[in-house]
């Protein structure tokens, strides 16, 4: 089994509409989880840490569910920017062994 | 300024050959890693060093083997290249070794074994 797994979409959506990712990990004693981001032929950058009690960032919102093991991505009126891949990253313990999701696809459409 | 920086761009190279990619960062970092991103865009950790130490190595064959001269470069040296080498390779830096520090990553090498 995957340390993390996303849905690889595609998802693509209409300028303005709200989108949703989930991503699973396997560890429980996973302890720290992050969101990425991806453009086509670019290094991945930063997002979002993705803290226990959820936090947001403009239109950003990322959530986390200990019990359940995943952690979700909310992206409120989508901007064609915001097109790229999302990767799910979860840090198994403390300590720098950082598992990444194949990433979920998003187009944003005009 | 670049933070992370890598080079070559691009390889493009003969089954069989012995290639280095290299790697330097200015952010003052003491942690480097290097990390493989393969066709399905799976991107997967092969090392981690932390003030040139080793700490991650994951399951990599012995044909790849990183160097730390300093704490601001990490070099991958891969022996005897095979067709599955090719993908695109990316060095990144944090700083310390908590688990929660952001990771800077490099623009990549996209590495071609023909």
């Amino acid at each position: 089994r995957k340390e993390v797994e996303q849905d690889p979409g595609p998802f693509n959506v209409p300028e303005g509409a709200t989108v949703a990712f989930n991503c699973t990990y396997s560890n429980s004693a996973s302890q720290s989880f992050f969101w990425y981001r991806q453009d086509c032929r670019k290094e991945p950058k930063l997002l979002m840490s993705v803290y226990s009690s959820g936090n947001e960032d403009g239109r950003f919102t990322a959530q986390l569910n200990r019990a359940s093991q995943y952690i979700s991505l909310l992206i409120r009126d989508s901007k064609l920017s915001d097109s790229a891949t999302y990767l799910c990253v979860v840090n198994k313990n403390t300590g720098n062994q950082f598992y990444f999701g194949t990433g979920t696809s998003l187009t944003v459409i005009p | 300024d670049t933070a992370v920086s890598q080079t070559p761009k691009y390889l493009v190279t003969q089954m069989g050959n012995d290639k280095s990619i290299k790697c330097e960062q200015n952010l003052g970092h003491d942690t480097m890693y290097w990390y493989k991103q393969d066709s399905k865009k799976f991107l997967k950790i092969m090392f981690s060093y932390n003030n040139k130490e080793l700490i991650i190595n994951e399951t990599v064959p012995n044909r790849f083997s990183p160097k730390s001269p300093d704490k601001a470069h990490l070099n991958l040296h891969i022996n005897s290249l095979e067709l599955g080498d090719s993908a695109v390779y990316f060095c990144a830096s944090s700083q310390g070794t908590g688990g929660m520090e952001t990771q800077y990553f490099g623009p990549g090498t996209r590495l071609l074994v023909l």
